[in-house]
């Protein structure tokens, strides 16, 4: 079947600790997401990957950063993890956005705990 | 810009009975779409039902039924048959066509289904 798969499913990095999590799909879609979900709030667009075009959120942090090598594969990396920084990060992927009847699939996400 | 408001923080409902969870949005474009997710406690967002802006019937996806009112700009989600597995955070989310991309979240409601 067809989805999207991030690993790992749970992450715990040392605080300040640089730490990668992963994301791939066999969707082929276009755009790729990155969101943070703090406990019981909606998620938060970090940034997204049409193609290789890069978008960031205006207030994103800079500790944040993403790769995106080919289709298949998004990465985020946290240079410097702080304790604000443990959520769950999910990935989405989507058709191009003028095809509105398309939603994200998400992948299962990281839970990342900061020790 | 876009905006996605769901006012019911949480809500309980008793198993087998139905429930509506309340969604409203903001947009100027004409041409979007309007999601529903569900996302158990165990993380993963899944998709549960779309509408389209151009849409004259209602959606419905097997217990989960959308109840559009495109003039007063809701979206609200009809669960039949409550059961226990249905208990869950439900995120109401929208995408325009004129949009860059990203579906905008509501901040989501915490669905409980009692014995």
């Amino acid at each position: 079947d067809a989805m999207v798969i991030q690993n790992p499913r749970y992450q715990v990095t040392q605080f300040g600790k640089p730490v990668t999590l992963s994301c791939s799909q066999t969707l082929n879609h276009n755009v790729m997401y990155w969101y943070q979900q703090k406990s019981s709030q909606a998620p938060k667009l970090l940034f997204h990957y049409y193609d290789k075009d890069f978008n960031n959120e205006a207030d994103t942090p800079d500790n944040f950063q993403s790769r995106r090598p080919n289709t298949s594969f998004c990465f985020l990396d946290i240079r410097s993890p702080g304790l604000g920084d443990a959520a769950m990060y999910l990935c989405a992927t989507s058709p191009p956005g003028h095809l509105v009847d398309y939603g994200y699939t998400f992948g299962s996400g990281t839970r990342l705990t900061v020790v | 810009a876009q905006k996605i408001t769901q006012t019911q923080p949480g809500m309980f409902v008793q198993e087998k009975e139905a429930v509506t969870l309340d969604c409203t949005y903001d947009t100027s474009d004409p041409s979007y779409g309007l999601f529903w997710y569900k996302q158990p406690s165990s993380g993963e967002m899944i998709f549960l039902i779309y509408q389209g802006s151009y849409d004259q019937q209602n959606a419905t996806e097997g217990r989960y039924s959308l109840n559009f009112q495109k003039a007063r700009k809701s979206a609200n989600l009809v669960i039949s048959a409550s059961q226990l597995g249905d208990s869950a955070m439900y995120f109401c989310a929208m995408r325009v066509a004129g949009g860059y991309q990203k579906v905008t979240f509501g901040t989501g409601t915490k669905l409980q289904v009692i014995p």
